[in-house]
């Protein structure tokens, strides 16, 4: 059964720095791309970032372009998010979801619970 | 940069059919796929490459997609079908990246 668990979810001030993980079994992770989803309060999804099996292929949304860094370990079977100069506007739920394939642009076939960010002085 | 467009909302009474629409400049030449989440659920896959179903997704749940429009078909909706539903593609123009329309929320009666 694939399984993503997301963490390091919690409240932070504007400016300030957020590493989110999400641990994931039940699968080969070293085959398939991953990705982070966030979903603002009463909004909808937005893809946040991703990266390819090897980390040779990584993308970003324009909005966290520059702040957030994606990356993987695969023998620890886990992707991270490592979030810098938070805004407001990064408050949401962080999802961690698994590609189909090696590379991004394979669809979403399982996603994990979310970790929550709140962006708050 | 590519933008889904998807309405807010539709309904439709059990037994019935409902349609949900995703609208893009020349979708018809991308793959689409749709997610459902309910309320304080993740989303979860419902169709993927526009028509194919994951594994334990009702054959109540299809999809097409032709021009300017993806479509999404519940037949036989079921009060447990009510959520929210995203469209998403790849957008493979300029910088690489995946797009999700705003989502439609699914009211049964």
């Amino acid at each position: 059964e694939v399984q993503l668990v997301e963490s390091g979810g919690g409240l932070v001030q504007p400016g300030r720095s957020l590493r989110l993980s999400c641990a994931a079994s039940g699968f080969t992770f070293v085959d398939y791309a991953m990705h982070w989803v966030r979903q603002g309060p009463g909004k909808g999804l937005e893809w946040v970032s991703g990266i390819s099996w090897n980390s040779g292929n990584i993308g970003y949304a324009d909005s966290v372009k520059g702040r957030f860094t994606i990356s993987r370990d695969n023998a620890k079977n886990s992707v991270y998010l490592q979030m810098d100069s938070l805004r407001a506007e990064d408050m949401a739920l962080y999802y961690c979801a698994k590609g189909r394939g090696l590379d991004l642009n394979y669809y979403f076939d399982y996603w994990g619970q979310g970790s929550l960010v709140t962006v708050s002085s | 940069s590519y933008v889904l467009t998807q309405p807010p909302s539709v309904s439709a009474a059990p037994g019935q059919t409902a349609r949900i629409t995703c609208g893009g400049n020349d979708i018809g030449r991308k793959s689409v796929h749709w997610h459902q989440q309910k309320p304080g659920q993740a989303p979860m896959l419902v169709i993927y490459y526009d028509s194919d179903r994951p594994s334990g997704i009702p054959e109540r749940f299809s999809g097409s997609n032709s021009g300017n429009t993806a479509t999404l078909t519940i037949s036989r909706v079921e009060a447990g079908d009510e959520a929210d539903y995203y469209c998403q593609v790849w957008d493979n123009s300029g910088d690489h990246r995946w797009v999700f329309g705003g989502g439609t929320k699914l009211t049964v009666l």
